[in-house]
């Protein structure tokens, strides 16, 4: 089936160590998406990439970086993480042509120690 | 911020139709009543979207006012399966030029036995 894919589901580490969660999708869909989502509040858009156009939310720390090397990978880089970083990290895409219609991948929960 | 208030919580017998409201009284001509939900530890799931006219597909049912300023997402037969954190999201058809899904803090639904 075609799906969003992450990995890991969980992701555990150490304060200021660098981390790389990655994303990658079956759907062929040009739009991708990065979500942070912290404990009992809802997703919160980070950034997205329009084909190979980078978007940045006006509020997305400059701590927080992305990668997209090709249609299918997106990647999210945490260069510091601090603990208030750890949260769910949900990856959404969907096809520009079409109405609003996202899909997510299940997340990777990150653990900052 | 989102642009639509919901119930924080709900509850529904197993069985009966589940009907979540949604007020989101500054929609404008352009934008779509989208519905999610997010069923825990999961990533969020598109269910139904609507312009003006009521909708419906295999998951629900979405009756939008002829005023536009409110709208219900009906669950005709609620299971246990249902139960989850429901969006209630305003867009434009494609997400405007950023794409975005804005998250309020939903409805959290639970389906009893």
């Amino acid at each position: 089936d075609a799906m969003v894919i992450q990995n890991p589901r969980y992701q555990v580490t150490q304060f200021g160590k660098p981390v790389t969660l990655s994303c990658s999708q079956t759907l062929n869909h040009n739009v991708m998406y990065w979500y942070q989502q912290k404990s009992s509040q809802a997703p919160k858009l980070l950034f997205h990439y329009y084909d190979k156009d980078f978007n940045n939310e006006a509020d997305t720390p400059d701590n927080f970086q992305s990668r997209r090397p090709n249609t299918s990978f997106c990647f999210l880089d945490i260069r510091s993480p601090g603990l208030g970083d750890a949260a769910m990290y949900l990856c959404a895409t969907r096809n520009s042509g079409t109405p609003n219609e996202q899909f997510f991948g299940p997340g990777t929960r990150l653990t900052v120690l | 911020d989102a642009k639509t208030t919901q119930p924080t919580s709900m509850d529904c017998a197993e069985g009966r139709a589940a009907n979540l409201p949604c007020n989101h009284s500054t929609i404008s001509g352009n934008e779509y009543v989208y519905w999610y939900r997010q069923i825990h530890s999961q990533g969020p799931q598109y269910i139904i979207h609507g312009l003006k006219n009521n909708e419906t597909n295999e998951m629900a049912s979405l009756i939008i006012t002829e005023d536009r300023k409110s709208s219900t997402l009906i669950l005709p037969h609620a299971t246990l399966r249902d139960t989850a954190v429901y969006y209630c999201i305003v867009s434009d058809r494609y997400g405007g030029s950023q794409g975005n899904l804005i998250f309020g803090k939903g409805t959290k639904l639970s389906v009893k036995p």
